[in-house]
């Protein structure tokens, strides 16, 4: 099992700053299988990424990922109200596994 | 706009076994891969196992295997979860979700509760 670990657990930023989430894998992940999720509270978890760089439909072009192997980034250029939530990485190899997540709040 | 639509909360007793239906609209179900994910409260999310709506081949996460079952019904485009033997570590919200280049379309999630 692919074990995927977030950092940080929390970041603090403001309103158009630019933030930086990594995720670091146990094990060498294909590209084409590792996703990010946004989830704000009481909702559903929501694709931003797959396939590491890949847009899912309708996400803005301030959400970009990047990243091969063992480390992959989710970058968010300048920082919405709506964008501080907790995201997840994950990758849909087999089995499939989840990040632990990280939390992006106002500073 | 693929949507899937998930049963209401449920409350069950230690022991007991829950079934969680996740009904898909569209004329293209048989062509998805259901994905089951949970998330405990105030914790991370966790999947469970997928089910390919076809031809029906499941694929469970170990620490599950023994106690879930997925299945389709293809006549009315729904999916279904059944966790048995509940002890309240399995209290969370479970959600179906369409694994296509990720998890791309999500059921907006059904609160089980286990408790004596």
């Amino acid at each position: 099992e692919i074990v995927l670990t977030q950092s940080p657990g929390t970041l603090s930023l403001s309103p158009g700053e630019r933030a930086t989430l990594s995720c670091r894998a146990s094990q060498s992940v294909s590209s084409s299988y590792l996703a990010w999720y946004q989830q704000k509270p009481g909702q559903a978890p929501r694709l931003l990424i797959y396939g590491a760089s890949s847009r899912a439909t309708g996400i803005p072009d301030r959400f970009s990922g990047s990243g091969f192997g063992t480390d992959f980034t989710l970058t968010i250029s300048r920082l919405e109200p709506e964008d501080f939530a907790v995201y997840y990485c994950q990758q849909y190899g087999s089995p499939i596994t989840f990040g632990q997540g990280t939390r992006l709040e106002i500073k | 706009q693929v949507q899937l639509v998930q049963s209401g909360a449920e409350v069950k007793k230690p022991g007991a076994s829950v079934k969680v239906s996740c009904k898909a609209s569209g004329n293209t179900f048989t062509s998805y891969v259901i994905s089951w994910v949970r998330q405990a409260p105030g914790q991370g999310l966790e999947w469970m196992g997928w089910i390919s709506a076809d031809n029906g081949n499941t694929n469970y996460v170990q620490n599950l295997q023994g106690r879930v079952t997925m299945t389709t019904d293809t006549s009315t485009n729904t999916a279904y979860m059944e966790l048995r033997s509940l002890r309240s570590a399995d209290t969370a919200v479970y959600y179906c979700a369409r694994l296509k280049r990720g998890m791309d379309v999500w059921g907006q999630g059904t609160t089980v509760t286990v408790s004596s």
